[in-house]
C-alpha cells in the first residue's frame, strides 16, 4: 500500500538552528500538507501545498517557516531559526485532492523534532 | 476556530465493550472525518460522513452526523485491546482542502 515517508524521524537540534524536514509524498496525489503536535497535545494544521504554491497556511506558520517541492517527489518544510517551542511532532500528510469534495489525508509517521 | 472538540479526552473500558467518543465543531463543513492515532505514530484515516449524510457504517464502526447540532459521534462496537489509541474528528471546511483536527479522545481498551 503507497505510504507517505518522512525523514528523519527524530532530530536534535540547538535553538537558533535551521532544520529541514524531509517527506516524499504518495506520487499521484496533489495535494500536500505538514501538521504537528506538541506532546500529548493536538493536531496542528500549518500549511497547505498544491500546484507549487501554498495554497492555505495557518498563523502559526510565520516568516521562520518555509515549504518548498524542489523535485518531483521531495517535500521538505523549512524551519528557519527554531526555538525551544518549536519541538514537536512534525507530521507530513498528502492527498489526491478535492474530487467529489472528500480530501482523504494519509499521514507519514512523523518527525520528531527536539530543540534545545 | 474550525477546529472540534472531541468528548471524553479519555475513556476506558473493558474489552467488548461499546465505546462512544463524541466531537463538537463551530462552522459549515463539507464533510467530517474520523482518524486514529496510536501513541508516537501518524494518524490514520477511519471514515468520512459527508454533510448531507446522517449515518455510516464501516465494519465496527459507526459514524453519526448532526450538522444542526454540529457534532458527531464515533462508536466501536466490541472493543478490543488494539483499539487502544487516540481518536480524533477532523473537518474540513467547504471549499478548502485541509483539515481541522479536534483535540482527540484517548481510548484505552483493558484485555
Amino acid at each position: 500500500e503507497p505510504e507517505v515517508t518522512q525523514t528523519p524521524s527524530h532530530q536534535v537540534t540547538q535553538m537558533g538552528q535551521e532544520v529541514i524536514l524531509r517527506c516524499v509524498p504518495i506520487s499521484n496525489h496533489l495535494y500536500f500538507y505538514w501538521y504537528r503536535q506538541i506532546l500529548g497535545q493536538k493536531v496542528e494544521f500549518l500549511v497547505s501545498f498544491y500546484n507549487n504554491e501554498i495554497s492555505e497556511k495557518s498563523e502559526i506558520f510565520d516568516d521562520q517557516f518555509s515549504v518548498e517541492r524542489p523535485d518531483g517527489s521531495n517535500f521538505t518544510l523549512k524551519i528557519r531559526s527554531t526555538k525551544l517551542e518549536d519541538s514537536a511532532m512534525y507530521f507530513c500528510a498528502s492527498s489526491v485532492g478535492r474530487s467529489s469534495g472528500a480530501n482523504v489525508l494519509t499521514f507519514g509517521a512523523g518527525s520528531r523534532l527536539t530543540v534545545l | 476556530s474550525q477546529q472540534g472538540e472531541e468528548d471524553p479526552q479519555a475513556l476506558s473500558i473493558q474489552e467488548g465493550e461499546n465505546a462512544t467518543m463524541n466531537c463538537s465543531y463551530k462552522t459549515s463543513i463539507n464533510n467530517l472525518q474520523w482518524y486514529r492515532q496510536n501513541s508516537g505514530r501518524g494518524l490514520v484515516h477511519l471514515i468520512l460522513i459527508r454533510s448531507n449524510e446522517r449515518e455510516k457504517h464501516s465494519g465496527r464502526l459507526r459514524v453519526t452526523l448532526d450538522t444542526s447540532k454540529k457534532s458527531s459521534s464515533l462508536l466501536i462496537t466490541a472493543s478490543r485491546a488494539a483499539d487502544t489509541a487516540s481518536y480524533f474528528c477532523a473537518t474540513a471546511e467547504t471549499g478548502a482542502n485541509n483539515l481541522f483536527f479536534g483535540t482527540g479522545t484517548r481510548l484505552t481498551v483493558i484485555p
